[in-house]
């Protein structure tokens, strides 16, 4: 099935810790997105990538960092510098302008 | 600096009733969607509206474009229990960077 995947469900970080979260979609889209969610707040945008091996920052983009070396892939790293990684993060991808976003199921991020 | 604004953050409404979810935004664009999203959960698409006076419908939801007064409306006709969610609206511009609105909080009540 065509889809949108993101790993691991729920993550626990120590602070100090990098991580890593998982985005793979399956849907030959060009366009992927990454975004955060806090508690009862809107969806706010920390990378985008209209292709592979570009992206560009988004408004929430430091303490974080992204790739795209293949197009079905756009893993976000929360580093240490991030001071206040507890969200919900959001991955989404689309095809083109014309089209709506894909989202997966989302990462719960917990700092201990 | 786009800036997407929706109005009202909280709704509180009873069956049967009708209401407007508004968005506007600072920027020049012609990309306007419509989510939605279940608590704990992830983002469902409702509306792609891609032009000027666009109209879309799909049940109780009607959703329109201006793109010269920047608004986006989101109309609910006879309010039902199961509409009772969090309705964002995201603009697109020509960067390709989805941005989106602070989200509207709908309760539907008996």
């Amino acid at each position: 099935d065509g889809g949108i995947t993101q790993s691991p469900k729920y993550l626990f970080r120590k602070e100090g810790q990098n991580v890593t979260l998982s985005c793979e979609q399956n849907l030959n889209h060009d366009a992927m997105y990454w975004y955060r969610q806090d508690p009862g707040q809107g969806l706010r945008l920390i990378y985008y990538s209209q292709i592979v091996n570009d992206f560009q920052k988004g408004d929430i983009a430091e303490g974080y960092s992204v790739s795209r070396e293949k197009k079905e892939s756009f893993p976000l790293t929360v580093t240490s510098a991030q001071k206040n990684p507890t969200a919900f993060y959001l991955c989404a991808s689309s095809p083109n302008r014309e089209s709506e976003a894909f989202f997966g199921q989302g990462t719960r991020l917990t700092v201990v | 600096e786009l800036k997407v604004e929706q109005n009202p953050l909280f709704l509180s409404m009873q069956e049967g009733k009708n209401y407007t979810i508004y968005c506007n935004y600072s920027t020049t664009s012609d990309r306007l969607y419509w989510y939605r999203q279940d608590p704990g959960k992830s983002l469902e698409s409702l509306f792609v509206l891609l032009s000027n006076g666009a109209v879309k419908q799909e049940g109780r939801l009607m959703a329109s474009l201006d793109t010269k007064a920047r608004l986006s409306t989101l109309h609910i006709t006879a309010a039902v229990h199961d509409l009772s969610a969090t309705y964002f609206c995201a603009v697109d511009t020509r960067n390709n960077d989805m941005r989106f609105g602070a989200g509207t909080r709908l309760t539907v009540k008996p």
